[in-house]
């Protein structure tokens, strides 16, 4: 259980272009979603919350008109990287929970397997 | 500042031996911690969940201790296997659930 999957697993654009990434619970309501970049050999870097039908909130530093942010259903969240640039290259990670695992007694988050996003 | 210190060198260990890995924090009080394994090109995969109130965790050959303290949180595997090479990352929980990470230790396991 618990699974998350995101679309596509790799994406090579020209600068300029939009680029739009999808991450699915497969088998569990996310009432959040969470997406993260990573930079190599680095940490992964929240970079704003989503919660079902409300906007996301966007970390310091991270541009809400830049990186659009839709979670418009329980199991569908997705990434939209307008006018990417080279520097937007990164390894993109979304995350979901909702599920309250019950060994736990709280959310945790469960991942998806990573967008490689290479723009030209 | 609030820090979450891994040890970023890779910690290399001999097949069948113990890995031991460390996580340290500063300015944070987390309701809970957690450890994640990470694999090359890979998103985090959950292992163990270790609250506040709790000493210690096990899973299988996994085991996390929670030091609030001394502000440290231990990973251990025990029989470790070529396998369990990978990059360890521990994140903490503040209030509700985000998450930050540390860095990560990535972790070679010799045969």
């Amino acid at each position: 259980g618990a699974v998350v999957s995101q679309h596509p697993s790799r994406v090579i654009c020209k600068s300029g272009t939009s680029v739009k990434i999808e991450c699915r619970s497969l088998d569990f309501q996310a009432t959040t979603m969470f997406w993260y970049r990573q930079f190599p050999k680095q940490s992964l870097m929240l970079m704003a919350t989503s919660n079902e039908g409300s906007k996301a909130t966007y970390e310091q530093g991270v541009e809400k008109d830049k990186f659009l942010i839709n979670h418009a259903s329980l199991t569908l969240s997705t990434l939209t990287v307008t006018s990417a640039h080279p520097e937007d290259s990164s390894f993109y990670i979304c995350s979901a929970s909702g599920g309250g695992a019950k060994d736990m007694g709280t959310d945790t988050q469960y991942f998806g397997p990573g967008t490689r996003l290479t723009v030209l | 500042s609030q820090k979450i210190e891994q040890n970023s060198e890779a910690l290399n260990i001999q097949e069948g031996k113990t890995a031991t890995l460390t996580c340290n924090y500063t300015n944070y009080s987390p309701a809970y911690l957690q450890w994640y394994r990470q694999d090359p090109g890979r998103g985090p995969v959950f292992l163990l969940l270790i609250r506040e109130n709790e000493k210690e965790k096990r899973k299988e050959r996994l085991k996390v201790t929670f030091d609030t303290t001394l502000k440290q949180s231990l990973f251990h595997i025990t029989a470790s296997q070529p396998a369990d090479s990978a990059t360890y990352l521990c994140a903490l929980n503040n209030a509700g659930n985000m998450l930050t990470f540390g860095g990560g230790t990535r972790l070679m396991v010799k045969p």
